[in-house]
């Protein structure tokens, strides 16, 4: 079984701040790692990804990820946010040997960059 | 264009009557999803389909069924709606094995 957690439901910074979002994953084995953002009314879309390699992956719009293997851990950070990151994030886990393609979201982290 | 095109985007239904919710992809990708979204509980999947009449049960099926006839096409049906399905609902497709989910705009269902 595969679990995903955000343990931060909301985060204020101001533009121009760095944020950074935590997420923590419990799975016996190989997996593949997201991130998602939410704007608004409107559907998910992608951000980033880590399966191996450099556990450093960037993304678009200036986000990078860093994964944890020893601390079971996604966190999404950006250096410098801007006032159209307000959003909610979604960390999102599918273990390799989940059946098909599943893919496990946590309850996401809102983020509200104040002027 | 990749997309993942929902309609309706906006439905509100009598308890017990039957709801369609139409999704397309133009994508040809192999794998689409039923989501919903409720506050507090982030997205639980409701049904996956693999391809053509390839579908299986997500988390939380129970009340919805889906129709895959086309691999551009999934449909997520509610038999006789509750109040308890009000929610929003998300189509989404990858490629067999991707790890990046393309998802539609949603639509928001009421149940009244």
């Amino acid at each position: 079984t595969q679990t995903v957690s955000q343990s931060d439901a909301h985060v204020t910074v101001f533009e121009g701040d760095s944020v950074e979002l935590r997420c923590n994953y419990s799975y016996g084995g190989s997996i593949y790692l997201s991130w998602y953002i939410q704007h608004h009314g409107r559907g998910l879309q992608f951000l980033l990804k880590y399966y191996s390699g450099n556990p450093v992956v960037q993304g678009v719009n200036g986000f990078e990820a860093e994964f944890s293997k020893s601390d079971s851990s996604f966190h999404l950070r950006k250096a410098s946010v801007h006032w159209s990151d307000s959003a909610v994030y979604f960390c999102a886990v599918r273990g390799t040997n989940s059946a098909g393609n599943k893919l496990t979201f946590g309850i996401g982290t809102r983020v509200l960059v104040r002027p | 264009d990749m997309k993942v095109t929902q309609m309706p985007r906006y439905l509100i239904k009598r308890m017990g009557e039957n709801v369609l919710l139409e999704c397309g992809q133009d994508m040809s990708h192999e794998t689409m999803y039923w989501y919903r979204q409720d506050p507090g509980l982030g997205l639980q999947l409701i049904y996956i389909s693999y391809d053509v009449d390839s579908n299986s049960e997500g988390d939380i099926p129970k009340g919805y069924r889906v129709s895959r006839k086309k691999r551009e096409h999934f449909s997520l049906i509610l038999d006789s709606a509750k109040t308890n399905q009000t929610s929003v609902y998300f189509c989404a497709s990858s490629l067999q094995g991707g790890t990046e989910v393309f998802f539609g705009k949603g639509t928001r269902l009421t149940v009244v």
